[in-house]
């Protein structure tokens, strides 16, 4: 059975510093999506990282992963409070296209 | 634009009662998913659905049904509602193929309280 891992769950930071939410995962998967959620919305796709060693950037944002060490990361570069949100990450399960979500980080951006 | 929509996206019902909450979409994708998000346990797949006349269950699916007739909706049905299915629901869809764009999308999200 898959199981996602996210850590931190709680990240309070100040504005202008870095940060990295960690992923975990239990079973093989090249298949890792980001997702950003505000206060009583939807999800939003962030990132798709589809293969061992993908890295991709938007903004201040940027995801990786490693696929070997069952591992994504999300990297924070120079915070703003617009970056105030929980941010998701989902593994496709074996190919299957069904995704499981770690349970959050929910992060907050202090001026 | 391509889009995906829930109905209604706030429901009060009373425990025993049948709900179905509507989910339609238009990018013409073939897979679609319902999902319900609860504090302190993220998002939890209920039901999926690969195409037209395919369902399956998801981790958590006990008390849920959904049907698939066409390619745009995926109602999901609360046989008799239960307090513990105060939540969340989100249905995505997306599409095959594993490519860069690939990825699943997201509704607005149908908030519920069984009383």
């Amino acid at each position: 059975e898959l199981k996602v891992e996210q850590n931190p769950l709680f990240l309070s930071m100040q504005e202008g510093k870095n940060y990295t939410i960690y992923c975990n995962y239990s079973t093989t998967s090249d298949r890792l999506y980001w997702y950003r959620q505000d206060p009583g919305k939807s999800l939003e796709s962030l990132f798709v990282l589809l293969s061992n060693g993908a890295v991709k950037q938007e903004g201040r944002l940027m995801a990786s992963l490693d696929t070997k060490a069952r591992l994504s990361t999300l990297h924070i570069t120079a915070a703003v409070h617009d970056l105030s949100a929980t941010y998701f990450c989902a593994v496709d399960e074996g190919g299957s296209e069904k995704l499981v979500f770690g349970k959050g980080t929910k992060l907050t951006v202090n001026p | 634009d391509a889009e995906i929509t829930q109905s209604p996206r706030h429901k009060i019902t009373e425990t025993g009662r049948q709900v179905t909450l509507a989910c339609h979409q238009t990018w013409n994708h073939n897979n679609m998913f319902w999902y319900r998000q609860d504090l302190g346990h993220g998002l939890r797949l209920i039901h999926y659905s690969y195409g037209v006349q395919d369902t399956n269950k998801g981790e958590v699916s006990d008390g849920y049904s959904v049907s698939r007739s066409n390619t745009e909706d995926l109602p999901l049905t609360l046989e008799s509602a239960a307090s513990s299915q105060t939540s969340v629901y989100f249905c995505a869809s997306s599409e095959s193929g594993g490519t860069d764009q690939e990825t699943q999308y997201f509704g607005p999200g149908t908030r519920l309280l069984v009383l």
